[in-house]
């Protein structure tokens, strides 16, 4: 059973870039049948996409932050990872990592494997 | 602002049942039969428990069910139990060109 787990930064001033990995145990995060993903969740609002990325290491990230967005696989590690440059307050959230088991337009059956989310605070 | 609209709470008693909307657009839930929901006691990871409107995941109770009418899903709780009480989202798929939206969530408590 595959579970995920966030790590990284929890604390960061505005401008800078922020640094999540998302360590995957128990699974491979070199299946072609899914998507992995980063999701965050700013405080008291509801859950918000950052982006995905396959297995073989095609992205596609939210229009509201491709500019600052980058996401890596490294199935070696059994790892991916997000960056996310010129932080301000608003980037302030737990982000979650997922896997998404899905084929864009033929099936969808959800994100069925969650990590526990990781706190990154923005704060002069 | 959510793509999706959920109430932000709910409520009901310990074996009754309850339902959460949640209201899309033609360009999402309408169109689209990719809606899954999640419940998230805090501190925990997200757990999937409906996909594609109406499909329980292995391990899921037949307690949770899920439906659709033209832009709006739906998400029952039947036999309401106290470990019920947490956030409820749901997502949906819209389009291409999209990662997929989610809704805002829902404070289910058990009275």
């Amino acid at each position: 059973q595959l579970q995920l787990q966030e790590s990284g930064q929890g604390l960061l001033k505005p401008s800078e870039t922020l640094s999540l990995t998302c360590s995957a145990s128990g699974g491979s995060v070199s299946a072609s049948s899914f998507y992995y993903v980063w999701i965050r969740q700013p405080p008291g609002k509801g859950l918000e996409w950052v982006g995905r990325i396959s297995y073989s290491g095609t992205t596609y990230y939210s229009p509201s932050l491709k500019s600052r967005v980058s996401m890596s696989i490294d199935t070696s590690k059994n790892q991916f990872s997000l960056k996310v440059s010129s932080v301000t307050a608003a980037d302030t959230a737990v982000y979650y990592c997922a896997r998404h088991a899905a084929v864009a337009g033929y099936y969808d059956y959800g994100l069925d494997v969650w990590g526990l989310g990781t706190t990154v605070t923005v704060s002069s | 602002q959510s793509a999706l609209t959920q109430p932000p709470s709910a409520s009901g008693s310990p074996g009754q049942s309850v339902t959460i909307s949640c209201t899309g657009t033609k360009r999402d839930v309408g169109t689209y039969d990719y809606v899954s929901w999640y419940q998230h006691h805090p501190g925990k990871a997200p757990k999937l428990l409906i996909y594609e409107v109406t499909k329980r995941p292995s391990g899921v109770p037949d307690r949770f069910s899920g439906s659709k009418s033209g832009n709006t899903a739906s998400l029952t709780v039947s036999g309401l139990q106290a470990e019920d009480e947490a956030d409820y989202y749901c997502g949906s798929y819209a389009g291409t060109y999209s990662l997929g939206v989610f809704g805002g969530g829902t404070k289910l408590t058990v009275l």
